[in-house]
């Protein structure tokens, strides 16, 4: 059985800290990881994609990677309100569909 | 811009009729679409694999003879929720996956069955 584990949270911060997401899966054999970004009420928007260890930034947002491990985390620098939201991890296992994790609720406090 | 559309953004049935939901590749084809269902503060719920020119594949415990899927065209899958109950009522999102791997969402079609 393919799974995808994150905290449910919820994950709260100040407005201008760093949010860490963590999420584990349990396929050693696994090459390609997003991170989804769902709103209330909203369907989900890819913020990331990663399949190389290590760190990958986009703006305010890096994922980082450790196949050895299997683990991946995205964190948010500078967090907003507007930040506020549940990230969805997403892993693909071979031929499979993409396996998501439940979800972290973050709430960003003003 | 969006790459997925879906179409109804919402709808609202009486219980026992049926509803069809349009899910779009934008731009770019699509062999295979999935679709999701989400109810209220639950997470994402794998319905089945919408393949073009096959059958759909369905996930354990999804009746395959109340939600029909059809995947006309490499642009375009349709879910059809028949004899649709209010315990149908829920969030459907479809998804395509682009440039390999990578899934883009619908924007979702919200049921409600009165």
């Amino acid at each position: 059985q393919k799974e995808v584990e994150q905290n449910s949270g919820p994950l709260s911060v100040p407005e201008g800290a760093i949010a860490s997401l963590n999420c584990t899966y349990s396929d050693r054999v696994s090459q390609s990881f997003f991170w989804y970004r769902q709103y209330s009420g909203k369907s989900p928007e890819l913020i990331m994609s990663i399949y190389s260890n290590g760190d990958k930034e986009d703006g305010r947002f890096t994922a980082q990677l450790n196949k050895a491990s299997q683990y991946v985390s995205l964190l948010i620098r500078d967090s907003q309100p507007s930040d506020s939201a549940t990230y969805l991890c997403a892993v693909k296992f071979g031929n499979t569909p993409l396996v998501f994790g439940k979800g972290t609720r973050l709430s960003v406090i003003a | 811009g969006a790459v997925v559309s879906q179409h109804p953004s919402w709808v609202i049935c009486k219980s026992g009729t049926s509803v069809k939901i349009e899910c779009r590749s934008l731009d770019f084809q699509a062999t295979t679409m999935f679709w999701y269902r989400q109810f209220p503060k639950q997470s994402l719920m794998l319905m089945a694999t919408s393949n073009e020119g096959s059958k759909a594949t369905y996930e354990q415990g999804v009746e395959k003879d109340k939600f029909l899927i059809n995947h006309a065209s490499l642009t375009l899958s349709t879910l059809t929720v028949t004899s649709a109950h209010p315990e149908d009522s829920s969030f459907y999102i479809c998804s395509a996956p682009k440039d390999t791997d990578t899934q883009y969402f619908g924007p979702g079609t919200r049921l409600t069955v009165l």
